[in-house]
């Protein structure tokens, strides 16, 4: 089988730095990928780590360790427009790219 | 450019009746993924396509739901009868499968369906 584990919530103020976990058992593992979901939007990709190590993408930042099953996703200088939920996803192999996905973290940016 | 487009954004209607929601992947996209999201069960894979074939419905909940991809540019997803507990956001998403697993998902802005 396959799944992911993240938080439900979490709470940050404006300008501070957020790490959001994401912890997966797999029977295959072919990396991790984070997407981002405004309430009412559509998820939205962020990034992608096939190997271990940190990823950077202008404020966010994205780990993964294979050896720990786990990754992060880390989001700097917060903004409130960052608030959103944020799914961690593992590709199944086959090729044809389909994931699943962890039950998602919802971030809440205060002023 | 075009992203994925799904129709109709909205849909509300009486439980027993028939929905049939539509999806235009991204021109190039040769895998198609039709997903239910609710806030108790979160983003369920239902079924995807590659190269218009049907290679995993093992998440359609059962024989009311039904989709097909009749060419590379269409596909639909079809409720019937439809229940209250359909009531979700359907997404339908699509990427390009040459081989790798890491090519991202684009998803269409949801529709969003109540049975009432």
């Amino acid at each position: 089988g396959q799944s992911l584990e993240q938080p439900s919530e979490v709470t940050a103020v404006e300008g501070a730095i957020v790490q959001i976990n994401c912890t997966y058992q797999t029977s295959g593992f072919y990396g991790l990928s984070w997407y981002q979901q405004h309430d009412g939007g559509a998820p939205t990709f962020l990034s992608y780590n096939a190997l271990d190590g940190l990823e950077e993408t202008g404020r966010f930042s994205s780990f993964l360790s294979r050896s720990d099953s786990y990754g992060y996703l880390l989001l700097q200088e917060l903004q409130m427009k960052d608030s959103a939920s944020y799914f961690c996803a593992a590709p199944f192999s086959g090729g044809y790219n389909k994931l699943i996905f962890g039950a998602g973290t919802r971030l809440a940016v205060h002023p | 450019d075009a992203g994925v487009i799904q129709s109709p954004r909205h849909e509300v209607t009486e439980m027993g009746q028939e929905v049939t929601l539509r999806c235009k992947p991204i021109s190039g996209h040769n895998s198609l993924f039709w997903y239910r999201q609710t806030m108790m069960r979160g983003l369920e894979l239902l079924i995807y396509f590659n190269n218009n074939v049907p290679i995993d419905d093992s998440g359609m909940p059962e024989d009311r739901f039904s989709a097909k991809m009749p060419n590379a540019s269409f596909s639909t997803l079809k409720i019937q009868p439809s229940e209250p507990r359909d009531s979700a956001v359907y997404f339908c998403a699509s990427s390009f499968s040459g081989g790798l697993v890491n090519q991202p998902q684009h998803f269409g802005d949801g529709t969003r369906l109540s049975i009432l």
